[in-house]
């Protein structure tokens, strides 16, 4: 079964550079959501999107921003990078069923962009 | 507020042998919904299982078996006859329906070494 799908797999960056990391939902999928987990530690909620909207927002910076597009698919906009956002970035997805809450539905985690900055 | 605990950081058996990893939750809500992920070495989050709050009943999927008890608050994760591939960090998350929240909270996750 096709999995989320995030691109790149790794990426280095200098400090102040921007990055961009892609994911693509699970097809039918409607919801994406974004995650940050430091070294050695838990996953953390950032931002996610339903059809196409913001839907809720966690823990993420103002030098971070998100969308996603008609195709579904998400793109996470860092800028000013700092030594402290080396950190591996999921994408999640899940498909939301009528009458229930997306926090409910299990999300599914691509493999991960480890991003790290230098 | 909702919280997620997992005592045992990190965990060593030897091949073979059963090990439990615990897990307990925190939530004011009546309705939830309890998660279990596996992180092997590669770094992907691998989803396990998904309960909400209503349903008690243990599930057994081949070695891997969860326990959850209203009464504690508990979602514990059995694996059986252990194997070196089972080697992972393992991650125990919640939900809350009350809250509407899109996040799941994850607990810091226990690290789980099978030893050859």
């Amino acid at each position: 079964a096709a999995g989320v799908i995030q691109s790149p797999r790794h990426l280095i960056k200098e400090k102040r550079e921007t990055a961009t990391l892609k994911c693509y939902p699970i097809p039918r999928h409607d919801t994406v959501y974004w995650y940050q987990q430091g070294p050695g530690q838990d996953p953390q909620f950032l931002i996610s999107f339903y059809e196409k909207m913001q839907s809720d927002k966690g823990s993420i910076p103002d030098r971070f921003s998100a969308q996603q597009f008609s195709d579904y698919h998400s793109e996470l906009n860092m800028s000013s990078l700092e030594l402290g956002d080396s950190a591996l970035y999921f994408c999640a997805s899940s498909l939301v069923s009528s009458g229930r809450f997306r926090g409910q539905e299990t999300q599914y985690f691509g493999p991960g962009t480890r991003l790290l900055v230098l | 507020a909702q919280k997620v605990t997992q005592a045992q950081t990190e965990i060593s058996v030897v091949e073979k042998e059963d090990v439990t990893l615990d897990c307990v939750y925190e939530t004011r809500d009546t309705t939830y919904y309890l998660f279990w992920y596996k992180q092997p070495p590669s770094g992907e989050l691998v989803f396990l299982i998904r309960r909400n709050s209503f349903d008690e009943q243990n599930e057994i999927s081949g070695r891997y078996s969860w326990n959850f008890q209203k009464s504690t608050s508990s979602f514990n994760f059995t694996i059986t006859a252990s194997q070196v591939v089972d080697s992972a960090v393992y991650f125990c998350a919640l939900s809350e329906r009350r809250s509407r929240d899109d996040k799941i909270i994850f607990g810091k996750g226990t690290r789980l070494h099978i030893l050859p």
